[in-house]
């Protein structure tokens, strides 16, 4: 299966540890995603990247967040300092640009913070 | 302010019937439109799109209706079966010619096809 990654699927944390999610993305596509999803709600963009470049970031990600693609394949989504707010679904797409570049996700990461 | 809004948050059919799940937006400059099927524990997976240039999108059993004038879209499912059963999320995207950036998403619909 050559879909879209996460890791680890699921995450408990105590308030105030740091986490740290992979995505890697499918393998040619050159575009990644950040969203995140909480219960009720539909997925909330977060950042992503074209190749290695982070092209765009939603307000939503607080200076906790942080998220790199070092060599433009896989990904990591950094959160310092979690707060029990930030018990969600972390979910990762990757697109190949181009007339459409329709977004795949991956399964997601959730965490759950104590 | 919601900008995609899938006003039903459940719907129930009976298998062999045709599921029609809606979707409305505010914003004029959206142009693209996605629907994604989740099922619990696992990731969105894209069902069909739209461009704004179209009215009409089909794929099997799938087809995607746009109407421009009325900011609204739907997504009809006929035959209705029970795999279909999971959350159906509509998204836009504002971003021209379809190259995607961020997709805005509405809450869902739970779609129940009973047998």
């Amino acid at each position: 299966d050559t879909g879209v990654s996460q890791d680890p699927r699921h995450k408990i944390t105590k308030r105030g540890q740091n986490v740290t999610f992979r995505c890697d993305p499918i393998s040619e596509h050159n575009r990644l995603y950040w969203y995140r999803q909480t219960l009720g709600q539909g997925p909330e963009f977060l950042t992503y990247f074209q190749n290695e470049a982070q092209l765009e970031k939603s307000r939503l990600l607080s200076d906790r967040f942080s998220a790199e693609r070092p060599k433009g394949s896989f990904s990591t989504l950094e959160i310092q300092r979690t707060e029990q707010g930030d018990s969600a679904m972390y979910l990762c797409a990757s697109s190949l640009l181009g007339y459409t570049d329709t977004q795949y996700f991956g399964p997601g990461t959730r965490l759950t913070v104590l | 302010d919601q900008q995609v809004k899938q006003n039903s948050p459940s719907l129930s059919v009976q298998e062999g019937r045709i599921s029609i799940l809606n979707c409305d937006y505010t914003n004029s400059m959206f142009d693209y439109f996605l629907w994604y099927k989740k099922y619990p524990a696992e990731g969105p997976t894209f069902l069909i799109s739209i461009s704004s240039i179209k009215d009409k999108n089909e794929d099997g059993r799938f087809t995607v209706f746009l109407n421009k004038s009325a900011k609204h879209l739907s997504l009809h499912i006929v035959p209705s079966q029970p795999g279909d059963s999971a959350v159906y999320f509509c998204a836009a995207s504002d971003t021209p010619g379809g190259s995607q950036g961020n997709l805005i998403f509405g809450k869902g619909t739970k779609l129940s096809v009973k047998p």
